[in-house]
């Protein structure tokens, strides 16, 4: 257990619903990060906040896609009008970030989306 | 933004030890060399970070020639429990964190 912890682990959903994940990351971490991981693949960066200000979002991350983290503290990550090609594992990390080291990342246990 | 390349997959046996090399030859002076280690349905866990010559902490030794064009992750006396997949990852500490790149990673398997 690393710390970080996501909400739900598992996710069935129709294609056409909308899906809210949560994370709740290390309590003094500042930064926070959202990656997704088809099978097979490494994970693939979505977006990052530093304390509640969402700093960079990937080409990844459609319009359907938004994220929040009011007050700098858990993040939502929802999808709106889900696709089959949502059907994935969304990972939650978060880091304390003084001045660099942007690579020591705490990875929550992931919530696996699947679309029907 | 340096290219890693690593192998796909590497079986090994209990009790040896691995070590898992990867290539990065257009890495920047600034450049760190980060690998992670990740088990079946959970996320990746961070197992080791340097800059050159070598790393060691509880868990494996880093070593990065003095070129730094690559770097082998050693695993002393792997056990069954050391199956999992290791993604190395090179970059700028302060980068963007979009420029935080895992790959496919090697996929190991430990033996009995």
């Amino acid at each position: 257990d690393t710390g970080v912890s996501q909400d739900p682990r598992h996710k069935i959903t129709k294609r056409g619903q909308n899906v809210t994940f949560r994370c709740d990351p290390i309590s003094e971490h500042n930064r926070l990060y959202w990656y997704r991981q088809t099978l097979g693949q490494g994970p693939e960066f979505l977006t990052y906040f530093q304390n509640e200000a969402q700093l960079e979002k990937s080409r990844l991350l459609s319009d359907r896609f938004s994220a929040e983290r009011p007050k700098g503290s858990f993040s939502t990550l929802e999808i709106q009008r889900t696709e089959q090609g949502d059907s994935a594992m969304y990972l939650c990390a978060s880091s304390l970030i003084l001045g660099q080291s942007s690579y020591e990342q705490y990875f929550g246990p992931g919530t696996r989306l699947t679309v029907t | 933004l340096a290219k890693t390349t690593q192998p796909i997959s590497m079986d090994s046996y209990e009790g040896q030890e691995v070590n898992i090399t990867c290539s990065h030859n257009n890495i920047a002076t600034n450049d760190y060399i980060t690998w992670y280690q990740q088990f079946p349905s959970q996320g990746p866990r961070f197992i080791i970070q340097g800059y050159k010559t070598k790393v060691t902490n509880e868990v494996a030794s880093l070593f990065i020639p003095a070129d730094r064009k690559s770097s082998t992750l050693s695993l002393p006396r792997v056990s069954l429990s050391d199956t999992a997949v290791y993604y190395c990852l090179v970059g700028d500490r302060g980068s963007s964190a979009s420029k935080i790149i895992f790959g496919s990673g090697t996929r190991l398997s430990i033996r009995p």
